[in-house]
């Protein structure tokens, strides 16, 4: 199956700034997958990246508040723009590894707000 | 919005014991997956059903699907303190398509 470099794993930032999140992986993948989990909850999806064309964005996510980047099918950046204390959540990328398997996960990057 | 619901939502169980977590999900589907995640870091998949299949085992895990009824359980016979985490039921509404996590039980496997 797919392996995922996320990074970073942690941060701490200044609310009203903003962070890039890179997912990196070691296969080329048509979609992948941006979640949040926030404190003691489940994942919700934030928006599905495809190469070469814009992300979609669930209900509730705007592409100005968490812009995405798909430059190829191995990589790809979610940014928390103008961040506040509420945004502090662990982030994830997934892809599909196959279709027996199941999706592969990043680590997840752990985001305080400060 | 997360479709699927879990029960229960906390169980603390005695090492050797059999733990059973449920997940009613709303929506047709393609399969459903079981993840586990350890301490708030990345997921990891345990097991896959199809919509076509009734029961799966893998190692000590055992998966069931009734689609009539839009449930799952997964069980984890002759349970460790290793397993100790948070396990997800995710739903895929086609294959390859956005996953749909329900809420989630935390495990504790007492030594």
């Amino acid at each position: 199956s797919a392996v995922i470099s996320q990074k970073p794993s942690r941060d701490i930032c200044q609310r009203g700034t903003s962070l890039t999140i890179q997912c990196q992986v070691d296969s080329q993948v048509t979609m992948m997958f941006w979640y949040r989990q926030q404190p003691g909850q489940s994942l919700t999806l934030i928006a599905t990246a495809n190469q070469g064309s814009e992300a979609t964005y669930e209900s509730g996510f705007v592409i100005d508040k968490f812009p995405i980047s798909r430059p190829n099918l191995t990589f790809s950046t979610l940014t928390v723009s103008n961040m506040s204390p509420e945004d502090s959540s662990i982030y994830l990328c997934s892809v599909e590894a196959t279709h027996l398997y199941g999706y592969t996960f990043g680590s997840g990057t752990r985001l305080t707000v400060v | 919005s997360q479709q699927g619901e879990e029960d229960p939502q906390a169980l603390s169980i005695q090492e050797g014991e059999n733990a059973t977590m449920n997940c009613s999900y709303k929506t047709s589907i393609n399969n459903l997956q079981w993840y586990r995640q350890n301490s708030g870091r990345g997921l990891v998949h345990l097991i896959l059903i199809r919509s076509n299949e009734r029961e799966k085992h893998s190692g000590r895990l055992r998966v069931t699907l009734d689609t009539s009824k839009k449930s799952s359980s997964l069980l984890i016979t002759a349970s460790r303190a290793a397993d100790t985490a948070s396990y997800f039921c995710a739903t895929a509404e086609t294959s390859g398509s956005r996953l749909t996590f329900g809420e989630g039980t935390q495990l504790t496997v007492n030594p």
